[in-house]
Formats: structure tokens, C-alpha cells, sequence
């Protein structure tokens, strides 16, 4: 039963152009939603995060965006560095007691 | 700010045996989690404790799973008699319980093998 989805496994940007990611998700009562990146041999870093009473939160080159009727969140790497090439993951929480996480997307930056 | 300290980074064992993990969350979060990831997979919630209160154990945490965090502070995982399906990256996080939704903070993982 996986309530995050994220169906894009990889993703390949040409550096400085725009990354978009997406995350879909099933349960309505999802409310804390959260992006992490994770590269080989790390844990997942905390990237971003955004609560269902927002559409948009941003944070320097990182936005998320969520569409709360189309069960949807995004984010937006913008100018895509080298550096950003990892596999990123969304989760989704209800109350922030229990996290769920997609099977993430590994982004590759191209210099 | 030391992060999450997990330990140890690697363990491998034969099927059968039993292994612990330890997890030092940062020192001021009051919950803390462990996931289990496979290759390919985003991390599976397992369990969390708030303080030293288990709260929530997934249907993942078989019988063969304990965890417990004594005081509030450190936490540890044992797994007995370890089976091949028991080889995974065992990771554990730490947040702050308050007024409002916080991030969950990850440590780098111990990852199990099982001979």
C-alpha cells in the first residue's frame, strides 16, 4: 500500500537549467509534507518542507509546491547545480506522528 | 548540533544470530524513529518513541524486533535470530515534538548483511 508515489525513477538536467520532481499521494489526511536528498553511504538530509495550509513555500534555489486537489507536490531545483545530483525523496505525514516516503528519483545534474 | 549518531555504520552476521543497533538522536529532540530501506525503496517507518514512550510500531516490526530508548535518550534495535530478509539499511531519526509540524533528522544508517 503505497500512499507516496514518486514515478519517475531518474531524471537527467542539463546544470542551471530548471529540476522538477514529482511526488503524488493517496491519503487525504496527509498534512506535513517533506522533501529529502540523499546521496550513496548518507542518511536522507531534510531539503524542504511544506504544510497543506500553503501552496508554495521556498527556500533559495528550492520550492515545493503542493495541489492539495489533484493530491500532488513538486519540487523546483532552480539553477540545477552538479552538486544537486542525488536521489531525492518525498515524504508525507498526518499529525507528524508516522512519515511515509516515495521510492525516490535520482537526479543527475549533467555539467 | 552533532546530528544523529548511528552505530555501528556496517554489521555483518550469520543468519541466526542476534544484533543490536544503537541510535544517538540530537540532543534536544524528544521523538525519535527508526526505518528499515531496501535497495530501491524509501525508508519503511518501523517505530518511534516520544521521551521514552514507544507510541507506534508498524506491522513490519515483527516479534523478532525490539527497540526501547530507556531515558529518553539513546535508543537501540535488537533483531534475534536474524534471517536473510533482515539484510537492509536500518536507519533512525530524531525531531522535536512542539506546536507545530517539524523534520525529521536523519542519521547515516547501519547496514545489516546477512551471511
Amino acid at each position: 500500500d503505497q500512499q507516496v508515489k514518486q514515478n519517475s525513477p531518474s531524471l537527467s538536467v542539463q546544470e542551471g537549467r530548471i529540476s522538477i520532481l514529482n511526488c503524488d499521494y493517496t491519503n487525504s489526511m496527509f498534512d506535513y509534507f517533506l522533501w529529502y536528498k540523499k546521496y550513496p553511504a548518507e542518511g536522507p538530509t531534510f531539503l524542504i518542507s511544506i504544510s497543506s495550509i500553503k501552496d508554495k513555500n521556498e527556500d533559495g534555489r528550492f520550492t515545493v509546491f503542493l495541489n492539495k486537489s489533484a493530491k500532488h507536490l513538486s519540487l523546483h531545483i532552480v539553477p540545477s547545480q552538479p552538486g544537486d545530483s542525488a536521489v531525492y525523496f518525498c515524504a508525507a505525514s498526518a499529525g507528524g506522528n508516522q512519515f511515509y516516503f516515495g521510492t525516490g528519483t535520482s537526479l543527475t545534474v549533467i555539467p | 548540533d552533532t546530528g544523529v549518531s548511528q552505530n555501528p555504520r556496517h554489521k555483518i552476521t550469520k543468519r541466526g544470530q542476534n544484533v543490536t543497533f544503537r541510535c544517538d538522536p540530537i540532543s534536544e529532540h524528544n521523538r525519535l524513529y527508526w526505518y528499515r530501506q531496501t535497495l530501491g525503496q524509501g525508508p519503511e517507518f518501523l517505530t518511534y518513541f516520544q521521551n521514552e514512550a514507544q507510541l507506534e510500531k508498524s506491522r513490519l516490526l515483527s516479534d523478532r524486533f525490539s527497540a526501547e530508548r530507556p531515558k529518553g535518550s539513546f535508543s537501540t534495535l535488537e533483531i534475534q535470530r536474524t534471517e536473510q530478509g533482515d539484510s537492509a539499511m536500518y536507519l533512525c531519526a530524531s525531531s522535536l515534538a512542539s506546536s507545530g509540524n517539524q523534520p525529521q533528522h536523519f542519521g547515516d544508517g547501519t547496514r545489516l548483511s546477512i551471511l
